[in-house]
């Protein structure tokens, strides 16, 4: 059973700083992992899709890396803004369960103060 | 361009009843999947949908049913509610099965209350 961890749970940093989020999951035959961002009592927003084959992929401030193998991903948010204060939640998807069938991580809740 | 919009917003029920969320996909997908987010917690897949039939299904009880129209279109069913359904219920569409990229698109989420 595929399993994700998000850490830290929680994160508060001032703003303009750089940060990273990780993500680590069990199984590494994934087909994708796709990063979204959760403002509180609201949808996701996707962020970044990594396909399997892929090992970063850049939006903006945002960069995320694949390590496949390792069974880990991290998104970098550079020159951190109050706005993106949210919940960060990574999910990947397995090859052959349904391409589009994610395990989501709790998520790390991410608080950027002025 | 219009994204995947789900009704209604937030709703209360009592134990016992039954409660249908609805989702509307965004333009131009056919897949729609239905996940269930308790707070607190990452989602969790219940099940999905493609061409009209329950492709996938997450470890639900059948107490969680859905449907599919010929728009694509989708509905969730919840039969018997417990306190433990109250969640934010979340409808994600994309196109087609396995051939694509599999990016996944999420509605605004549909917040259900159980007393």
């Amino acid at each position: 059973k595929q399993e994700v961890t998000q850490i830290p749970a929680a994160l508060s940093v001032p703003e303009g700083e750089n940060l990273v989020l990780n993500c680590s999951f069990t199984d590494s035959a994934i087909y994708n992992l796709q990063w979204f961002r959760q403002d509180p009592g609201k949808g996701l927003t996707s962020l970044l899709l990594i396909q399997s084959s892929q090992r970063e992929q850049t939006s903006g401030r945002l960069n995320a890396s694949l390590d496949k193998s390792s069974g880990r991903s991290t998104l970098y948010i550079a020159a951190s803004q109050p706005g993106d204060s949210a919940t960060y939640l990574c999910a990947v998807s397995l090859r052959g369960a349904g391409s589009y069938q994610l395990t989501f991580g709790k998520g790390t809740k991410l608080s950027v103060i002025p | 361009d219009a994204g995947v919009t789900q009704s209604p917003t937030h709703l209360i029920k009592t134990r016992g009843q039954q409660v249908t969320l609805r989702c509307s996909p965004k333009s131009g997908h056919d897949t729609v999947s239905w996940y269930q987010q308790a707070l607190g917690q990452g989602p969790q897949f219940i099940f999905q949908y493609y061409e009209e039939e329950e492709r996938q299904r997450g470890n639900f009880p059948d107490r969680f049913s859905g449907h599919q129209f010929p728009n694509y279109s989708s509905e969730l069913n919840v039969n018997a509610l417990l306190l433990g359904d109250s969640a934010l219920y979340l409808c994600a569409s994309s196109f087609g099965l396995a051939s694509n990229t599999g990016e996944l698109f999420f509605g605004e989420g549909s917040r259900l209350t159980v007393l």
